[in-house]
C-alpha cells in the first residue's frame, strides 16, 4: 500500500524559533499534499493544500506567512513553522494523494507532535 | 462538501461485528463516502469508500442506504486494536480535478471495544 513519512516524529523547540516538518511519499508519487493540525481532543483541521511545483492554497484563518509550505518534488513537502510560539504546539499530520484507478485515494504519515516552549 | 453526523461514542464486545452509523443527508449525486478511522496519537488510517453500492474490502464493510442519505460501517469481528475514532466524510472522489476533493474532517465516533 501507499505509504508516507513523516520527520521528525516528534520535536521540541524553544518559542521563537522555526521548526520544519518533511513529509514524503515513499512508493507513490503525489502531485497534491496536505497539511493538517490537530489538538488534543479535538478532530483534523486541514491547514493547507500543496500542489507540486506551485503555491499552498491555505484555508481560511490560516496564516501563510507563518506556516510555510514548500512543495518542490513528487515525493516531497515540507511545513516549516515560523517563530513557533506555545500555542502552534499541536500535532502535525500530512497526507498525500495517490491514484487509484478512477479516483484518487488520500494516504496520511504519522504525525509529527510539536511542543514549543 | 456534505456534512456528517455521527454518535461521538460507543462501545462494542470484542469478537463482535461493530456498527458505526453515519448521517449525510445533504450529500450530492457526485459525492462519496469515505471512512477512515485514527487510533491515539497517529495518523488516520484508510478503510473503506462507496458511492452508492454497498463495499466490502479485508478491513470492513460499507452499507449505504438507497437513498444514500446515511451509511453504516461494519466491523465485522472486533478486535482490541480497532479501537480507534472513525470518522465518516463525504466528498467528490473522482475525476482528476486537481485540489478541490480535499478531506474534511468531523468530530467522529471514538470506538472503544471491550475485552
Amino acid at each position: 500500500g501507499a505509504v508516507v513519512s513523516q520527520h521528525p516524529s516528534w520535536v521540541i523547540c524553544k518559542s521563537g524559533t522555526s521548526v520544519k516538518i518533511e513529509c514524503r511519499s515513499l512508493d507513490f508519487q503525489a502531485t497534491t499534499m496536505f497539511w493538517y493540525r490537530q489538538f488534543p481532543k479535538q478532530s483534523l483541521m486541514l491547514m493547507a493544500t500543496s500542489n507540486e511545483g506551485s503555491k499552498a492554497t491555505y484555508e481560511q484563518g490560516v496564516e501563510k506567512d507563518k506556516f510555510l509550505i514548500n512543495h518542490a518534488s513528487l515525493t516531497l513537502s515540507t511545513l516549516t513553522v515560523t517563530s513557533a510560539h506555545p500555542e502552534d504546539s499541536s500535532f502535525y499530520i500530512c497526507s498525500a494523494r495517490a491514484a487509484s484507478g478512477s479516483t484518487y485515494e488520500q494516504y496520511f504519515g504519522p504525525g509529527t507532535r510539536l511542543t514549543v516552549t | 462538501d456534505a456534512k456528517t453526523t455521527q454518535p461521538p461514542s460507543m462501545d462494542c464486545a470484542e469478537g463482535r461485528a461493530a456498527n458505526l452509523p453515519c448521517n449525510h443527508s445533504t450529500i450530492s449525486g457526485n459525492e462519496y463516502v469515505y471512512w477512515y478511522r485514527q487510533i491515539h496519537s497517529q495518523g488516520p488510517q484508510y478503510i473503506i469508500h462507496g458511492l452508492k453500492n454497498n463495499e466490502t474490502n479485508e478491513m470492513a464493510s460499507l452499507i449505504i442506504t438507497e437513498d444514500r442519505k446515511s451509511s453504516t460501517l461494519i466491523l465485522p469481528h472486533a478486535t482490541l486494536r480497532d479501537t480507534a475514532v472513525y470518522y465518516c466524510i463525504v466528498r467528490v472522489g473522482s475525476g482528476r480535478i486537481q485540489g478541490a476533493q480535499k478531506l474534511v474532517f468531523g468530530q467522529g465516533t471514538r470506538l472503544t471495544i471491550n475485552p
